[in-house]
């Protein structure tokens, strides 16, 4: 059974500072990996998308690695901003034919001006 | 870009009664959809896969007959929420593969906020 976890599970950091939050799955059989950002209360915005054959995806100050064969991803988030405090959620969709996607833990993100 | 809403944002019912959540594709035909729960601070938790024209899969644990779901066509999918009592208030998020397309990516709703008194 796939699992998914993030660390930090909440980050508070001051403007400016590049920052890296990790996520880690158990199933290297995956198909794709997707870092999501969730406002409080609110629904979900796709940041990246990476299929399993590659090993990065990069949009604007943020990118994000992939290494399937150690079940791990990063997210690297570029000179923070205030505006960039959410919480940062990954999830997995395996290969078992069907396309639900397995959410991680999530990282609460707060950025101080 | 693809986009998937979901009605109504927020509801509030009473213990008891039964509450119908909406999502819809509006752009794009979905022959899959998703719907998810999440509660405070905690991650999304898959309930069920909804496929039009068939019956949904629920994942393990997740009362069927308590959330009946419906994708009577390729745009809309239905959740209810029958006999709703205080602990299933949440938030609930759908999302849509579009069908036939290539990628995998999935489109999500902007949630329902769920709270029953």
């Amino acid at each position: 059974k796939q699992e998914v976890t993030q660390i930090p599970a909440a980050l508070s950091v001051p403007e400016g500072e590049n920052l890296v939050l990790n996520c880690s799955f158990t199933d290297s059989a995956i198909y794709n990996l997707q870092w999501f950002r969730q406002d409080p209360g609110k629904g979900l915005t796709s940041l990246l998308l990476i299929q399993s054959s590659q090993r990065e995806q990069t949009s604007g100050r943020l990118n994000a690695s992939l290494d399937k064969s150690s079940g791990r991803s990063t997210l690297y988030i570029a000179a923070s901003q205030p505006g960039d405090s959410a919480t940062y959620l990954c999830a997995v969709r395996g290969t078992s034919g069907t396309y639900k996607y397995i959410f991680g833990t999530g990282t609460r993100l707060k950025v101080l001006a | 870009g693809a986009v998937v809403s979901q009605h109504p944002s927020w509801v509030i019912c009473k213990s008891g009664t039964s509450v119908k959540i909406e999502c819809r594709s509006l752009d794009f035909q979905a022959t899959t959809m998703f719907w998810y729960r999440q509660f405070p601070k905690q991650s999304l938790m898959l309930m069920a896969t909804s496929n039009e024209g068939s019956k949904a899969t629920y994942e393990q644990g997740v009362e069927k007959d308590k959330f009946l779901i419906n994708h009577a066509s390729l745009t809309l999918s239905t959740l209810t929420v029958t006999s709703a009592h205080p602990e299933d208030s949440s938030f609930y998020i759908c999302s849509a593969r579009e069908s036939g397309a290539f990628t995998y990516e999935q489109y999500f709703g902007p949630g329902t906020r769920l709270t029953v008194t």
